[in-house]
């Protein structure tokens, strides 16, 4: 009954890869955003899609590509990966009417190798 | 476009011990404010948040927090900590100006505690 979950949990690749996230809430959130946290635990918004649509695109490489195909999928695929690229990614969801606060799910720890 | 600061970066305090974490914001408007947790291994979870109303917000855990508006800060205390807090604690605010909202997170305050 996860209320924000995301796949893989882990995620071990080959630099040059290209691999992608999964995110879905079932809060009937209208919001959803990507997050990256580095090694020193620094949370930095990536993207932020309300109702389907690009709200938030922070200094991303253009190697980081979100879809959403419905307000409750999020996903990120990130093409040629670096080593820079490894870090925890946390997928949030959250309701404009509701101060936007937000429910974050487990992680995806991504390692590239 | 706003910011947030967390000033204590690494905190370490034995138990029993009182805590508070400052967190300050750069914002001239309505803001919504918010205290995050996350504990060794997890994702970020909600410690308490103030909307509107009385300033002194109480959370769960036996947080709380005050959001002095003439300061710009909303500082997290707790009387009394215990082993089972040590986590990484995350200062939030969202803005909401003409339509348009945006959530900004500060750097984090990792609180070590020692039993």
């Amino acid at each position: 009954d996860t209320a924000v979950s995301q796949t893989p949990k882990y995620l071990v690749t080959q630099m040059g890869n290209d691999k992608s996230i999964k995110c879905e809430q079932n809060l009937g959130h209208d919001t959803m955003y990507w997050y990256k946290q580095d090694s020193k635990k620094f949370l930095k918004i990536m993207f932020s899609y309300n109702n389907k649509e690009l709200i938030i695109n922070e200094t991303v490489p253009n190697r980081f590509s979100p879809k959403s195909p419905d307000k409750a999928h999020l996903n990120l695929h990130i093409n040629s990966l670096e080593l820079g690229d490894s870090a925890v990614y946390f997928c949030a969801s959250s309701q404009r009417e509701h101060y936007n606060e937000q429910f974050f799910g487990p992680g995806t720890r991504l390692t590239v190798l | 476009a706003q910011s947030v600061s967390q000033h204590n970066h690494h905190v370490i305090l034995s138990e029993a011990a009182s805590l508070e974490l400052g967190c300050n914001y750069s914002y001239g408007g309505t803001v919504n404010l918010f205290w995050y947790v996350q504990y060794p291994g997890q994702h970020l979870q909600l410690l308490l948040k103030y909307f509107s109303g009385d300033p002194l917000v109480k959370g769960i855990k036996g947080f709380e927090a005050e959001f002095i508006k003439s300061k710009f800060s909303f500082n997290l205390r707790k009387p009394s900590v215990q082993w089972s807090d040590t986590a990484e604690y995350f200062c939030a605010v969202n803005v909401a100006s003409g339509g348009y909202q945006k959530v900004t997170f500060g750097i984090g305050t990792k609180l070590q505690v020692i039993p």
